[in-house]
């Protein structure tokens, strides 16, 4: 239990439709990540939250859209994804977004698209 | 490239061999992060290290990051199967919290 929850752990959607993915943290923390990990491939940080402002999109394609509606929650909206975008989907936070501070990870969701 | 390489890509060992796996970074590091992974789940935090040098150990893992802060290892004595998973190195950039990533180490312990 690393106190960083996600929903759903598992997703199968086709290149048509649109979910959300839901993170929430329990641990008081002021910033929040999403990151990509797929096969072979490092994690790729993908949106940074600070005290629910945005503050980093690290050129990410606009069918993946990030909200942040308060420091304990974030979600990531997704519409007319490619099979490309299977992968799992890990949400982290962290005490501030300054630098040495160990990020706490969900269990991720795995998406699958058809 | 790649900016954290670890080596090796995989491990197998027997249950009860020490085993090592080493980050290296072209570039100096400015928090060095070590976590476990195991397969389809997210990243259990195991150890911090910022300063050149400077050792952690947390039951039988150790990790080290040398003198220059460029290469880190993380050693495990008497490796057990609830060892078993895929490591990675993590490292801030300089500028916010905004961690980069090895590909990771898969480690296999047979009993």
């Amino acid at each position: 239990e690393t106190g960083v929850t996600q929903t759903p752990r598992h997703l199968v959607m086709g290149m048509t439709n649109k979910k959300s993915l839901k993170c929430e943290q329990h641990l008081g923390h002021n910033a929040m990540y999403w990151y990509k990990q797929s096969a072979k491939k490092p994690l790729e940080l993908m949106f940074v939250y600070s005290l629910e402002e945005r503050v980093e999109n690290n050129s990410v394609p606009s069918r993946f859209s990030p909200e942040c509606p308060n420091s304990s929650h974030l979600f990531l909206h997704l519409h007319t994804l490619q099979p490309e975008d299977s992968a799992l989907y890990l949400c982290a936070s962290s005490q501030d977004n300054v630098g040495n501070q160990p990020q706490h990870f969900g269990d991720g969701t795995r998406l699958s698209i058809l | 490239s790649q900016e954290l390489e670890q080596s090796p890509q995989s491990l197998i060992v027997q249950e009860g061999k020490n085993l090592t796996i080493n980050c290296t970074s072209s570039k100096t590091l400015y928090g060095l992060y070590w976590y476990k992974q195991k397969y389809g789940e997210g990243l259990i935090f195991l150890m911090m290290l910022q300063k050149g040098g400077e050792e952690k150990s947390h039951e039988k893992i150790t990790a080290k990051l040398d003198e220059k802060k460029q290469q880190s290892s993380l050693h495990i004595t008497a490796s057990q199967p609830s060892h078993a998973g895929i490591y990675l190195c993590g490292a801030d950039r300089r500028v916010g919290n905004q961690f980069y990533f090895g590909t990771g180490t898969s480690l296999t312990v047979i009993p």
